[in-house]
């Protein structure tokens, strides 16, 4: 059975601070890695990993895929209190086309 | 620029009731999905539509129906709530398979 899992499942932090969220997944003829920031409402997309493209950075976020060990990293640096959300990590199979999520990890960053 | 637009926003059933959500689209978006989230389990998919006139099960179909009779439309329909159907429900739609998802920002349904 598919699975993703992430972790920590929840992070209080300070400005300033870096913090690093993990996802490792189980997961048959694995295409891409995806993961999504949720606010209030919808989960919004930050960034897509597969096989040929397996570092992203977007501003003080940055996203690493390692298929050897099947897991992810998504790394946010000098944190603001803007930060403070639900990172959702999502993996997607060949043999599927369905999107399975993690659990997700709740960030809160304090002043 | 509407996106994904889910109706209603909030409701409360009582056990025994039915009800439909509805999720409109307005990017011609072949994929269309649902999904339930609940705390501490992320988000798990219900339904699925690859195209209209298609769906398909996901991961936790029991209790709920769909149908896809338009392109821009997914329907998931509830035809007798149970307590435990109490969640965020939240639908997606992507271009293909392999592209991200657009989400809608959710209904909160709660059944007493």
């Amino acid at each position: 059975e598919d699975k993703v899992v992430q972790s920590p499942l929840s992070l209080v932090v300070h400005e300033g601070d870096t913090v690093t969220l993990n996802c490792s997944y189980e997961v048959t003829n694995f295409r891409s890695l995806l993961w999504y920031k949720q606010e209030k409402k919808a989960p919004t997309f930050l960034f897509m990993l597969t096989s040929s493209g397996i570092e992203k950075k977007s501003g003080r976020l940055s996203s690493i895929l390692d298929k050897k060990e099947l897991s992810s990293i998504l790394n946010i640096t000098a944190t603001q209190t803007g930060d403070s959300a639900i990172y959702l990590c999502a993996v997607d199979s060949r043999n599927t086309g369905k999107l399975i999520f993690g659990q997700g990890t709740t960030l809160q960053v304090k002043p | 620029n509407a996106g994904v637009t889910q109706t209603p926003k909030f409701r409360v059933l009582k056990t025994g009731q039915s009800m439909t959500l509805l999720c409109a689209q307005d990017m011609n978006h072949e994929y269309m999905y649902w999904y339930r989230q609940d705390p501490g389990m992320g988000l798990r998919l219900i339904h699925y539509s690859v195209g209209e006139g298609t769906t398909a099960k996901g991961e936790v179909p029991d209790g709920y129906n769909v149908s896809r009779l338009k392109k821009q439309n997914f329907l998931l329909g509830l035809e007798s709530a149970a307590p435990s159907q109490t969640s965020v429900y939240f639908c997606a739609s992507s271009y293909m398979a392999n592209s991200p998802l657009h989400f809608g920002n959710g209904t909160r349904l709660t059944v007493t």
